[in-house]
């Protein structure tokens, strides 16, 4: 079946350093790809989205591509900032029948330090 | 504002006693779905609606029960929690579509004694 694997963390960066969480999935024809967070006691929350092979999502300095050939979405930025210090999930979307049902990994814990 | 409330935020029950989460939305969403979270694992789709047709994932436990008595609310009802049902519960909202986001909320913590 459909499955999404990320790497484990907790990833622990310096402002400023370069980010990158890796993600691949496993699945059947062409589901869309999703980056959701989470801060600190609030709900999880979309923060980028692709729904075909070579899209790049992108948001607040966040990006990822979708790559089919290697099946993986990784989730990368330039420069983090303490705010940016969440538990993020890659996850896919599996529904048929005209709904969205995701699939998400377990999610990887960022921690950015000043 | 809070467009996916989910009530109570904490809830601590004994073994065996029953419980009720609910979830209410004000996006007027034809889709609800509930996830169980536990600690450091991916969040597990337990079932959804569609409108009012509801849809159970294969290994969701028959403990384990739902209702939407309106677009507005569904609820989740635990007939006897065990020790193992200790969880975040997360709901969401949905347009619909394959490609759609999905809105969720801030989760409920059950605690089981």
């Amino acid at each position: 079946g459909n499955s999404v694997t990320q790497m484990e963390g907790p990833v622990t960066l310096s402002e400023e350093a370069f980010l990158t969480i890796n993600c691949t999935y496993t699945a059947t024809g062409y589901p869309s790809l999703f980056w959701y967070v989470q801060y600190p006691g609030e709900g999880l929350q979309l923060l980028l989205k692709a729904t075909k092979a070579d899209d790049k999502g992108s948001n607040k300095g966040f990006e990822a591509t979708y790559r089919k050939e290697t099946t993986s979405f990784h989730l990368e930025k330039g420069s983090v900032q303490v705010s940016d210090s969440a538990v993020y999930f890659c996850a896919l979307s599996g529904g048929a029948g005209g709904y969205n049902k995701l699939i998400f990994g377990a999610g990887t814990r960022l921690a950015v330090h000043p | 504002d809070a467009m996916v409330i989910q009530n109570p935020r904490y809830q601590v029950t004994q073994f065996g006693k029953p419980v009720t989460l609910s979830c209410s939305q004000t996006l007027n969403h034809n889709v609800m779905y509930w996830y169980q979270q536990k600690s450091s694992q991916a969040p597990k789709l337990l079932f959804h609606y569609y409108d009012k047709d509801f849809n159970n994932e294969a290994d969701t436990p028959d403990n384990f029960q739902s209702r939407r008595p309106n677009t507005s609310f569904c609820f989740l009802d635990i007939r006897s929690p065990g020790l193992g049902d200790a969880a975040m519960y997360l709901c969401a909202t949905g347009r619909g579509g394959n490609t759609g986001e999905l809105f969720f909320g801030e989760g409920s913590r059950l605690t089981v004694l």
